[in-house]
């Protein structure tokens, strides 16, 4: 079965600097990829994802790129706020299967001091 | 619209004693499912269903039941709870078609056994 690391377990950047989280993947099967952030208390929401035809994708201050080659995929924020502070989770899951299971990572906690 | 809910938001049981975790939806989502979350350990899929009616086992299904008899509820059953069960549960429900593979997460429901 599919499984999913992540690293790191935590992160501190200061408030502007770039944070970088990484995720490696064993089934090559797995086209899906989506990034969830869950601050204190909440519950996960999808902040960005990737599917397998695409190699990078962009949404203001953040990125997720994709190597299929390599099984990996990075989770990029620019000019980092305080507010980015949360745990950051990546996952992988086979689009188009009878159950598109998501298999998480187990969490990157990133805090941004200000 | 609520969305994704849960009830109850927070529980504590004795060893031995059974509870029933609810997750209703107003998204008609085909798909849900169960998941808990541990410290370290990301978030691990219990059980799921694809559809009124279904269920079948995740990653973790040991020691719960599930039962999806309405497409909007999707219940997990603790029949003899164990510490081991102490744990932070996600409800999560997805659409079917294409551009659907978003998983919208409940708030949570804090378990604790003693």
């Amino acid at each position: 079965g599919e499984n999913v690391e992540q690293h790191p377990s935590t992160l501190s950047v200061q408030e502007g600097d770039s944070a970088v989280i990484k995720c490696t993947y064993s089934d090559s099967a797995s086209n899906y990829f989506p990034w969830y952030k869950q601050e204190l208390g909440k519950r996960p929401q999808l902040i960005i994802d990737i599917r397998s035809n695409v190699g990078e994708k962009k949404d203001q201050r953040i990125a997720v790129t994709l190597n299929k080659t390599a099984k990996h995929f990075s989770l990029h924020i620019t000019e980092t706020q305080p507010e980015d502070s949360a745990v950051y989770f990546c996952a992988a899951s086979m689009r188009g299967g009878a159950t598109n299971k998501l298999i998480f990572g187990t969490g990157t906690l990133l805090a941004v001091q200000p | 619209n609520a969305g994704v809910t849960q009830t109850p938001k927070f529980r504590v049981l004795k060893t031995g004693q059974s509870m029933t975790l609810l997750c209703a939806q107003d998204m008609n989502h085909e798909y849900m499912y169960w998941y808990r979350q541990d410290p370290g350990m990301g978030l691990r899929l219990i059980h799921y269903s694809v559809g009124e009616g279904t269920t079948a086992k995740g990653e973790v299904p040991d020691g719960y039941n599930v039962s999806r008899l309405k497409k909007q509820n999707f219940l997990l059953g603790l029949e003899s709870a164990a510490p081991s069960q102490t744990s932070v549960y996600f409800c999560a429900t997805r659409g079917e078609g294409v551009g659907t593979d978003t998983q919208y997460f409940g708030p949570g429901t804090r378990l604790t056994v003693l």
